[in-house]
């Protein structure tokens, strides 16, 4: 199976900077088939960018993906209060499908 | 606007069987545009995708739990279904049930349901 690795594990940001977030592939994953979510506490994933760089429906252009191969990248431009949270990136390209370990953006 | 709705016991017993139900509202899981699926996340940790199934009946699963899980669509075509036989209490997890297009991401996510294993 694919695994994904994210890092970091903990990412300690003040509102208002740029948060850049890494998943790395332990083989490479198409570009139309890698995902990001974010979680809160207590709440369900919401997806926020699908096929590596396009954003959900409703999601702010603060939210950015990039990235091919091995090597991705979920990039939020200026933080938000509410941007605090963990996000994950997920690769539905080979079953089974799998999620990485997550990082925690938390307020500095 | 489609919703997606956990239910099920919050406690199974050890060697038991985990039923839980999915009911969906706002859309038909008879379209062919759509899969349906299971993920979990145990306490603290992260998600694990446990399998989709399709309007079809076409099931797919993850390796680690295939011998135990079963989906499957209610005849009502309202509900999809999950069973995971032979709890043990690395089951107990919040488990999330899940709607994705024809090979993009889980967009839509029901709320969650907690399931402990324990005697």
């Amino acid at each position: 199976e694919i695994v994904l690795t994210q890092s970091p594990g903990t990412l300690s940001l003040s509102p208002g900077e740029r948060a850049t977030l890494s998943c790395r592939a332990s083989q490479s994953v198409g570009i139309k088939y890698l995902a990001w979510y974010q979680q809160k506490l207590g709440q369900a994933p919401r997806l926020l960018i699908y096929g590596t760089s396009n954003r959900a429906t409703g999601i702010p252009d603060r939210f950015s993906g990039s990235g091919s191969g091995t090597d991705f990248t979920l990039t939020i431009g200026r933080l938000d209060p509410e941007d605090f949270a963990v996000y994950y990136c997920q690769q539905y390209d080979r079953s089974p499908w799998t999620f990485g370990q997550g990082t925690r953006v938390e307020i500095k | 606007q489609v919703r997606l709705q956990e239910s099920g016991p919050g406690l199974v017993k050890p060697s038991e069987t985990l039923s839980l139900s999915c009911a969906v509202s706002g859309a038909t899981i008879t379209s062919n545009t759509y899969y349906w699926g299971w993920v979990r996340q145990p306490p603290g940790r992260g998600l694990e995708w446990i399998g989709d199934i399709y309007y079809s009946g076409l099931t797919y699963y993850n390796p680690s739990l295939i011998s135990r899980v079963t989906i499957s669509l209610d005849t009502s075509r309202t509900h999809f279904s999950l069973n995971l036989t032979s709890v043990t209490a690395a089951d107990t997890a919040v488990y999330y049930c899940a709607r994705r297009p024809y090979l993009r991401a889980f967009e839509i996510w029901g709320q969650g349901t907690m399931v402990t294993v324990s005697s």
